[in-house]
């Protein structure tokens, strides 16, 4: 059960558009359309931004979004704000019956 | 108002056991699937156990399986961890999660604090 791969960082300045990927294999994400991602400030609990791939639970900012292509799945946040800044984690439903994990992204706000 | 509220961490030596427990109010605890998922200090979220709301199936990650249970008591509300032959790298943040709908376990969309588990001699 390897982590799922996540770049370890990524960047922007307010107001623009960035990308976090989140590669898996063709027992988890490429298997099926139970990507999620979360959200965590230092200090605080995770929050469910997209599950289900690309589907906002009520309050997320319809400036998150999600998609998937084969084996990774995607991340979009648009529209940069200072308080996007935060650790972003992908998960995914495995053929075995577990959940797994991405090692993580720390965004920067520049 | 929904919450989870986990207790029972602690420091505790190799080798030895500790029971975490997370505390559920404000939904029908009957109906979920729960989780637990911890967080070494500085590191990413790792997966650890999902019961189904039934207790007919559980699932651990492979770090933890044959050493980790986990169970339920729905008369408590209450969700549970026993950890038995504890080692130096099942040191974390310990969090219970809910997922955001009965009959599905994928997405987490509740979370406790955690409850901080250090082993060390």
């Amino acid at each position: 059960q390897s982590a799922l791969t996540q770049s370890a960082s990524v960047s922007g300045s307010p107001g623009q558009s960035i990308t976090i990927s989140c590669t898996g294999t063709s027992s988890d994400v490429g298997a099926y359309n139970y990507v999620s991602w979360y959200q965590q400030h230092p200090g605080k609990s995770p929050k469910l931004m997209i599950y289900d791939v690309s589907n906002r639970p009520s309050g997320v900012s319809y400036r998150f979004s999600g998609s998937k292509s084969g084996n990774t799945a995607s991340l979009t946040i648009s529209g940069l704000q200072a308080e996007d800044e935060a650790y972003y984690y992908c998960n995914s439903y495995t053929s075995s019956g577990t959940v797994i994990f991405g090692g993580g992204t720390k965004l920067t706000v520049l | 108002q929904v919450q989870l509220v986990e207790s029972g961490g602690g420091v505790v030596q190799p080798g030895r056991s500790l029971r975490l427990s997370c505390a559920a109010s404000g939904f029908t605890f009957s109906a979920y699937a729960m989780h637990w998922v911890r967080q070494a200090p500085g590191k990413g979220l790792e997966w650890v156990a999902v019961i189904q709301y039934d207790e007919k199936r559980k699932f651990y990650s492979d770090s933890v399986k044959g050493r980790f249970t986990i169970s339920r008591d729905i008369s408590k509300n209450t969700l549970y961890l026993q950890m038995n032959s504890l080692r130096a790298e099942d040191t974390a943040l310990y969090f219970c999660a809910r997922p955001s709908r009965v009959g599905y376990y994928y997405a987490m969309d509740v979370w406790g604090q955690g409850t901080t588990v250090t082993v060390s001699s």
